[in-house]
């Protein structure tokens, strides 16, 4: 079993549609989660990041975290075309550890 | 626009030979990481560097090997590199050794034949 689950997709929603990326991970140990946005030929941009269990928002995006269940979420409403990426999560033990990535969601949002 | 500098952005190599990818942090930032990226697959961690010492290490063989400047700029050299190798090679500069906010350069991508 991989430490960090994620389902490659692809994901394809219309335009306006509220977008649900998900990870579930086996380590409980796992403190900081990382969602991070790739488009082709580049590399990952920080999304946001959140400690231990619970919610955060910013912008169109919300990160949740539920530790009980080893599962984060990262959502995205008002999906615009310029969404279509690949979608990473990353999670680390502690702030200074490495980052454990998930495979990637690729998500197409059509205009 | 991260600040995260890569070079080359592309590169051909023939099995065997050696490569040296280089990396400049971001604007005050002293870590650097180094990760591979296979084709479909997320980043995998190979080393970090912090003050210009070997800070950590994945699960990547001796024959990948690194250096990082008292300008916290930062090479990743590959030896007999194998097909295997071809792959996105990612950098990630930091604030301190924290990783919760590392910011990734645009890679270099790398062709083994």
């Amino acid at each position: 079993q991989k430490e960090v689950e994620q389902d490659p997709g692809p994901l394809s929603v219309p335009e306006g549609a509220i977008v649900s990326l998900n990870c579930t991970y086996s380590n409980s140990a796992f403190q900081y989660f990382m969602w991070y946005r790739q488009y082709s030929r580049k590399g990952p941009e920080l999304l946001m990041y959140t400690y231990s269990s619970g919610n955060k928002e910013d912008g169109r995006f919300t990160a949740q975290v539920d530790k009980s269940s080893k599962y984060i979420s990262l959502f995205i409403r008002d999906s615009q075309p310029s969404d279509s990426a690949t979608y990473l999560c990353a999670m680390t033990l502690t702030g200074y550890s490495t980052l454990t990535f998930g495979k990637g969601t690729m998500l197409l949002v059509s205009p | 626009e991260t600040g995260v500098t890569q070079s080359p952005t592309h590169l051909i190599k023939t099995r065997g030979q050696q490569v040296t990818l280089r990396c400049s942090s971001q604007s005050g930032h002293n870590t650097v990481s180094w990760y591979q990226q296979a084709l479909g697959q997320g980043p995998q961690f190979i080393f970090q560097y912090y003050r210009e010492e070997e800070n950590g290490r994945g699960n990547f063989p001796p024959r990948f090997s690194g250096l990082q400047f008292p300008n916290y700029s930062s090479e990743l050299n590959v030896n007999a590199l194998e097909l295997d190798d071809s792959a996105l090679y990612l950098c990630a500069s930091s604030r301190g050794q924290g990783n919760t906010e590392a910011f990734f350069g645009q890679g270099t991508r790398l062709t083994v034949v």
